[in-house]
């Protein structure tokens, strides 16, 4: 079955770091993919999404780009602040679910 | 506006209480989502509506019961929790099935 997986947590940076969260999946067809985030005690938001290979999503200075050769989400930040704290999930769309992965926190220490 | 607004934030309950959560989204969509997330664990699929009617039920047990009144509105019934129920409990939203699922900020739910 369809599949995703993180690179595991937690990682700890400095603020103004460059930021890598390694995510790649196994599906049949050509699934959606998503990057969500949650903050401490909230739920969850969207923070980005590519549809088609080669899309690149980006929100808020995120980047992740979807690649089909590689079967990877990769997600990106040229430049981490105190603010981006919290649990990163990968995930992608199949029939009716989302298939996630067991998410990756973030610490950024000033 | 992607919002999807839950209520209430925080429910203490005991085993024997009848409690509701809610769930109100005004973006049109026609799929919605009740998920459990407990610590430091992805959510959970519980449920799918999709145009009102129940799609998908994950082998819930039937300790929760969900309702979907009218396209905006999602409920989930409780009735006799065990203190394992004990999660963050969050709902969400689709244009369609398969389409991109915006949550809520959920409700944390303690069954004493």
């Amino acid at each position: 079955g369809d599949s995703v997986t993180q690179m595991e947590g937690p990682v700890t940076l400095s603020e103004e770091a460059f930021l890598t969260i390694n995510c790649t999946y196994t599906a049949t067809g050509y699934p959606s993919l998503f990057w969500y985030v949650q903050y401490p005690g909230e739920g969850l938001q969207l923070l980005l999404k590519a549809t088609k290979a080669d899309d690149k999503g980006s929100n808020k200075g995120f980047e992740a780009t979807y690649r089909k050769e590689t079967t990877s989400f990769h997600l990106e930040k040229g430049s981490v602040q105190v603010s981006d704290s919290a649990v990163y999930f990968c995930a992608l769309n199949s029939n009716y679910q989302l298939i996630w992965g067991a998410g990756t926190k973030l610490i950024i220490k000033p | 506006d992607t919002e999807v607004t839950q209520t209430p934030k925080h429910l203490v309950m005991g085993m024997t209480n009848k409690k509701s959560l809610k769930c109100e989204q005004h973006m049109g969509h026609r799929a919605m989502y009740w998920y459990k997330q407990k610590a430091k664990k992805p959510p959970e699929l519980m449920f799918v509506y999709s145009y009102e009617k129940l799609s998908i039920n994950e082998s819930v047990p039937s300790r929760f019961s969900p309702e979907c009144p009218n396209s905006s509105l999602l409920n989930l019934h409780l009735h006799a929790l065990q203190p394992e129920d004990s999660a963050l409990y969050l709902c969400a939203s689709s244009r369609v099935i398969r389409d991109t699922q915006y949550f809520g900020p959920g409700t944390r739910l303690t069954v004493l």
